[in-house]
This record gives structure tokens, C-alpha cells and sequence, in this order.
């Protein structure tokens, strides 16, 4: 069984579309997360969410929006896609969230806007 | 808030010799110090990590080592084997006691064994 899954795992798209990703925890943690990692392999974080409130959100375009229907899965929405947007978007959880514990990942998804 | 540097962005070393990777933060409330081991086409996957009670941890072939004064902390990698090519991350983070920071990654390091 697959700790943390996200689909799709390719997304091409143009420019202006809306699309969403999404994630599934079957570990019983309490807090998920969205991390983007561009061309540079440079990891961001840009949500966080514990039991169904966003703890983080660093300086995100609002055309993301996160939405966690329980606490096993958090969604990631993008509106009118931008090429900025391409980059490879990694779902994550942890037990708690407390900040010094260890995060699961997903396996990716590779988003290109065209 | 944290910044994390680490060097080098690539390392390439011979198979069967030792790497080494390093990183500095400068948050001194920074606690928790993981290294992540990401593959290609996967996610990042933790290795070992550090919290600043201790100043060296060993797994088999992989340890790290944390100096508090300096702010630094080292990933060691003995007898490198091909499969330890990947790109790795060091991060650190604090317990912000109820809330979620986040960890602050490194730009990682391209490892690279050479047969």
C-alpha cells in the first residue's frame, strides 16, 4: 500500500486552464502538506494543513487554493495556469505537524503549462 | 525566518569512496535536522536525521554530524555504492509548539558514483 498517493502523475496543460491534483494519506497523520520543486530542484513549501486548518500558507498566488475534504486528503486547485506554474508539485504528511518530525512524500506530479 | 545553504550542488566521487555534504542554517531556535535522499522520478525519502541534543548520529554507511555553535551539520557517506546516487537535501526546522512551520530545505546535492 502506497503511504501518500497523488494523481496525475504527468499534467500538461495550456496556459489559462484550471486544474487540480490530488492526494491521499492512508497513514493517519494529522497534517499534510504541498511542497513545488522547479527546474533547480529547489523544495518549497506552500500549504500546510492540520485537521482541516491551513496552518501555512508562504506567499502563494491565491489561483492555488488547497481544500481537504478529512484529514487523508488535501487537494491542490489551480486556477488560470500560468507557464511560471510548471514545476514538479509533492504532496506530503506528517504525524503531527509539529515542525521536527518526519515528512512522507508522494511520488510527484509533474505539471507543464504550455 | 531559517536559511538553509548547502554545498556542494554537485558531488561526484568514485565507488567505494566516502562523500561528504554540508549545510548551514542560521536560525539558532532550529532543533531537527533531517537529510532526504530523493531518486530520480520519486519523492524525497528521509535518511537519518539530527536533533540538537545530540552531535553525531551513525546509520550503517550514512551519519551525520551537528555543530550548534557553528550552525552546521554534515551528512557522511561511507563505501559509496551506485545506488547511492540521488540528489540530496538537508533541512532544519524548530518545534513551534502547536503550529506547523515547515521544514526549510537546502537546494540539494546531485551525488554522483562513478563505477
Amino acid at each position: 500500500d502506497t503511504a501518500v498517493s497523488q494523481t496525475p502523475k504527468y499534467l500538461v496543460t495550456q496556459m489559462g486552464n484550471d486544474k487540480s491534483i490530488k492526494c491521499e494519506q492512508n497513514l493517519g497523520h494529522d497534517t499534510m502538506y504541498w511542497y513545488k520543486q522547479d527546474s533547480k530542484k529547489f523544495l518549497k513549501i506552500m500549504f500546510s494543513y492540520n485537521n482541516k486548518e491551513l496552518i501555512i500558507n508562504e506567499t502563494v498566488p491565491n489561483r492555488f487554493s488547497p481544500k481537504s475534504p478529512d484529514k487523508a486528503h488535501l487537494n491542490l486547485h489551480i486556477n488560470s495556469l500560468e507557464l511560471g506554474d510548471s514545476a514538479v508539485y509533492f504532496c506530503a504528511s506528517s504525524l503531527s505537524g509539529t515542525g521536527n518530525e518526519k515528512l512522507f512524500f508522494g511520488s510527484g506530479t509533474q505539471l507543464s503549462v504550455l | 525566518g531559517e536559511n538553509v545553504e548547502q554545498h556542494p550542488s554537485t558531488l561526484s566521487v568514485q565507488e567505494g569512496d566516502s562523500a561528504v555534504i554540508k549545510c548551514t542554517y542560521s536560525d539558532s531556535a532550529s532543533n531537527y535536522f533531517p537529510w532526504y535522499k530523493q531518486e530520480l522520478g520519486k519523492g524525497p525519502q528521509l535518511i537519518i536525521d539530527i536533533r540538537s541534543n545530540v552531535g553525531e548520529k551513525k546509520d550503517q554507511r550514512i551519519a551525520v554530524t551537528l555543530n550548534k555553535t557553528a550552525k552546521h551539520f554534515s551528512l557522511h557517506i561511507t563505501e559509496t555504492q551506485p545506488e547511492d546516487s540521488a540528489v540530496y537535501f538537508c533541512a532544519a526546522s524548530h518545534n513551534s509548539g502547536g503550529g506547523a512551520d515547515g521544514l526549510t530545505f537546502g537546494k540539494g546535492t546531485h551525488l554522483i558514483i562513478q563505477p
